[in-house]
């Protein structure tokens, strides 16, 4: 078993669609999130971290984390045609696993016009 | 522009060749890395420094090797070419030396396409 679980899609959705994105994971030690953005053949970009547990939001983004069901979310709310790309979630637990990153292995979400 | 530059952007190699794949960045960040993205893998780290003259190994380092003389440069070696390293490369840099990123996050290059044939 994977310990960062991500369904890989795609998930088409139409333009102005709200978008679910979500991650579970099996680490309980983990207490950083971060979600990536991936454009075809571009490399990974941070789209939005969180620290332990809750919400945060950022314009059409918001991140949630839910540490007790192990569980983490990307919504994103009127959804556009360049929201298109491979959405990567990573965490890591911090000093204690010396801040390495574990990913998943990424949701391709298509937004239809 | 600043920001992460990875050379070749496309590779071929025979098994059993060696080659290096070249990263640089003007960012004057001190954690740098190396990984690869396979389909339905995410990304795997194969080695990383937190400054010029220290370098760790990550989750698959086997058949690679990685040297950081300078801030600026982190070069991967690949020893002896197998097909197992077909792959996407990416390098990622931070200034962040322990590296998880935070607000700002890792910044990535474009990628280097390998095939091993």
């Amino acid at each position: 078993q994977k310990e960062v679980e991500q369904d890989p899609g795609p998930l088409s959705v139409p333009e102005g669609a709200i978008v679910s994105l979500n991650c579970t994971y099996s680490n309980s030690a983990f207490q950083y999130f971060m979600w990536y953005r991936q454009y075809s053949r571009k490399g990974p970009e941070l789209l939005m971290y969180t620290y332990s547990s809750g919400n945060k939001e950022d314009g059409r983004f918001t991140a949630q984390v839910d540490k007790s069901s192990k569980y983490i979310s990307l919504f994103i709310r009127d959804s556009q045609p360049s929201d298109s790309a491979t959405y990567l979630c990573a965490m890591s637990g911090g000093v204690d696993s010396n801040y390495q990153l574990i990913w998943g292995a990424g949701t391709k979400l298509i937004i239809k016009p | 522009n600043a920001g992460v530059t990875q050379t070749p952007k496309f590779q071929v190699l025979k098994t059993g060749q060696s080659m290096t794949l070249q990263c640089a960045q003007d960012m004057n960040h001190e954690y740098m890395s190396w990984y690869r993205q396979d389909p339905g893998m995410g990304l795997r780290l194969i080695h990383y420094s937190v400054g010029a003259g220290i370098t760790d190994q990550g989750e698959v380092p086997n058949g690679y090797n990685v040297s950081r003389s300078t801030t600026e440069d982190f070069p991967l070696r690949l020893l002896s070419a197998a097909p197992s390293q077909t792959s996407v490369y990416f390098c990622a840099s931070s200034n962040y030396p322990t590296g998880w990123g935070g607000d700002y996050g890792y910044t990535f290059g474009s990628g280097t396409r390998l095939t091993v044939v």
